[in-house]
C-alpha cells in the first residue's frame, strides 16, 4: 500500500520560500512507472496541478507556467521523499498542498492516484 | 490551458436515486494512442481527492461498481447509479493529455 506523508511549516512569511517534503512508503522515488507531483487548493483558484518530479534513466521535471519562475521539486533517493520549493510567495500562495503520485503499468496510468494528506500553508506576516 | 467545465456546480440527491456529472474540455483528451485521458475524483468533507474514474470510464481499485464514467473528445459524464450517503463531496474532472493538468471547478453532491 502506497503512502505518502507530507511535512511542512503551516505559516510562511511573504517574499520568503514556502518548503514541503512527500515522504513515501510502498514505492520508491526512483521508480521508472511513477511520477511525482505537487498540487494546491484554494477557494480562489480550485485545484491546480503545480508541477512533477519523475525519473527515466535521468530526472525530469514539469512545472506550471505560472508557477515556473518560482517553483523547484527535487527528490531525495536516500530518504525515499521528493520536496516543493516555492519562492518569493505572496498571500496568493495560501492553499491546501498536496502531494500525489502518478503510476503506470501495462499499458494504463492512473494519474494521481495516491495522496497525501495535505498541508494547509498560510502567507502572512 | 485546457479549460474544464463541470455542470451543475451542486446536486442534491435522494439515496438510491441516481446522479449525472458533465464535464466538458476546451480541447479534445483523445490522444493518438487511442485513450482519452479523462480522470474523475471524489474529495469527502475533511479528506485529499481520491481517483474515481481512470481514461474515461474505468474504475480504479476498490471504486464500487454503481460508478461509471463515460464520453469521448471533449464531452464528459459520471453517473452514480444508486446514490449513498457516503457519496457525499465535491466530484472533479481533470484532463491528464497536456500539461498543466487542469480541473474542474468541482460539483458538489448532497443527500436530500
Amino acid at each position: 500500500q502506497v503512502q505518502l506523508q507530507q511535512s511542512g511549516p503551516g505559516l510562511v512569511k511573504p517574499s520568503q520560500t514556502l518548503s514541503l517534503t512527500c515522504a513515501i512508503s510502498g514505492d520508491s522515488v526512483s521508480s521508472n512507472s511513477a511520477a511525482w507531483n505537487w498540487i494546491r487548493q484554494s477557494p480562489s483558484r480550485g485545484l491546480e496541478w503545480l508541477g512533477r518530479t519523475y525519473y527515466r534513466s535521468k530526472w525530469y521535471n514539469d512545472y506550471a507556467v505560472s508557477v515556473k519562475s518560482r517553483i523547484t521539486i527535487n527528490s531525495d533517493t536516500s530518504k525515499n521523499q521528493f520536496s516543493l520549493q516555492l519562492n518569493s510567495v505572496t498571500p496568493e500562495d495560501t492553499a491546501l498542498y498536496f502531494c500525489a503520485r502518478r503510476y503506470c503499468s501495462g499499458g494504463s496510468c492512473y494519474e494521481l492516484d495516491y495522496w497525501g494528506q495535505g498541508t494547509l500553508v498560510t502567507v502572512s506576516s | 490551458d485546457v479549460v474544464m467545465t463541470q455542470t451543475p456546480l451542486s446536486l442534491s440527491v435522494t439515496p438510491g436515486q441516481p446522479a449525472s456529472i458533465s464535464c466538458k474540455s476546451s480541447q479534445s483528451l483523445l490522444h493518438s494512442d487511442g485513450k482519452t485521458y479523462l480522470y474523475w475524483y471524489l474529495q469527502k468533507p475533511g479528506q485529499s481527492p481520491h481517483l474515481l474514474i481512470y481514461a474515461t470510464s474505468s474504475r480504479f481499485s476498490g471504486v464500487p461498481d454503481r460508478f461509471s464514467g463515460s464520453g469521448s473528445g471533449t464531452d464528459f459524464t459520471l453517473k452514480i447509479s444508486r446514490v449513498e450517503a457516503e457519496d457525499v463531496g465535491v466530484y472533479y474532472c481533470m484532463q491528464g493529455l497536456y500539461l498543466p493538468w487542469t480541473f474542474g471547478q468541482g460539483t458538489r453532491v448532497e443527500i436530500k
